[in-house]
């Protein structure tokens, strides 16, 4: 079974500022996919970024990107220029192959954006 | 920009007592699946769904809980006879080859 940690219960980080959260994972699999979610206060989940095993380059969309290191296991997401909106809680997630399958997700890191 | 919808938003039901949570998936999504979050904790897998059948489940979706697509639009989670453990957010999801994309859950209260 694959497990995902994330080590970071809690974060903050001031506006403007960049934060990155960490999330590790456990794996046989070669061929797998990598999400991040955030879960604001209204507990909507709401996909972030994905990155597919396969791929040698990091995902970006917009001020989110990750670093996904392969060989290590480790698919850290990063968050530059911080906005109050972007409180929420983050949740690491793998998926075997693709579609179909269950994501496994972390316990998710609080992160608190502030003025 | 086309969205997974979940009806009803918060549910309230007496132990005991039979629920249907109702989903909308994206249109031209093909699988589906339904997830749970019981309030301070992680999100759990149920179930997935493709070509009108489950593709896989978790040890938590036992004898108790159900799905169906009963028509071209709608994906149903049933839970019979609910326990009070069951009171949790009740997410659908679908995707496509990217994804998957959630709805904003429904809120299953069992007292």
């Amino acid at each position: 079974a694959q497990t995902v940690t994330q080590s970071q219960p809690e974060m903050s980080v001031q506006e403007a500022e960049t934060v990155t959260l960490s999330c590790t994972y456990d794996t046989s699999e070669n061929n797998y996919y990598l999400f991040w979610y955030k879960q604001p206060p209204s507990r909507q989940m709401i996909l972030v970024i994905r990155q597919e095993a396969y791929k040698q380059q990091n995902a970006t969309e917009n001020r989110f990107s990750v670093n996904f290191q392969k060989a290590a296991k480790s698919f850290s997401l990063k968050i530059s220029d911080s906005q109050l909106g972007d409180t929420a809680m983050y949740f690491c997630a793998f998926m075997k192959e693709y579609s179909g399958y269950a994501l496994n997700f972390g316990k998710g890191t609080s992160l608190l954006v502030t003025p | 920009e086309p969205e997974v919808t979940q009806t009803p938003s918060h549910q309230v039901t007496q132990m005991g007592q039979e629920v249907i949570l109702r989903c909308v998936p994206i249109s031209n999504h093909l699988y589906f699946y339904w997830y749970r979050q019981i309030l301070g904790q992680k999100v759990e897998f149920l179930v997935s769904f493709y070509n009108n059948e489950i593709s896989e489940k978790s040890e938590i979706f036992d004898d108790q809980f159900s799905v169906e697509r009963p028509d071209g639009s709608n994906f149903t989670l049933k839970i019979r006879s609910t326990k009070l453990e069951d009171s949790a957010m009740y997410f659908c999801a679908s995707s496509d080859l990217a994804g998957p994309y959630f709805g904003p859950g429904t809120r299953l209260t069992v007292t």
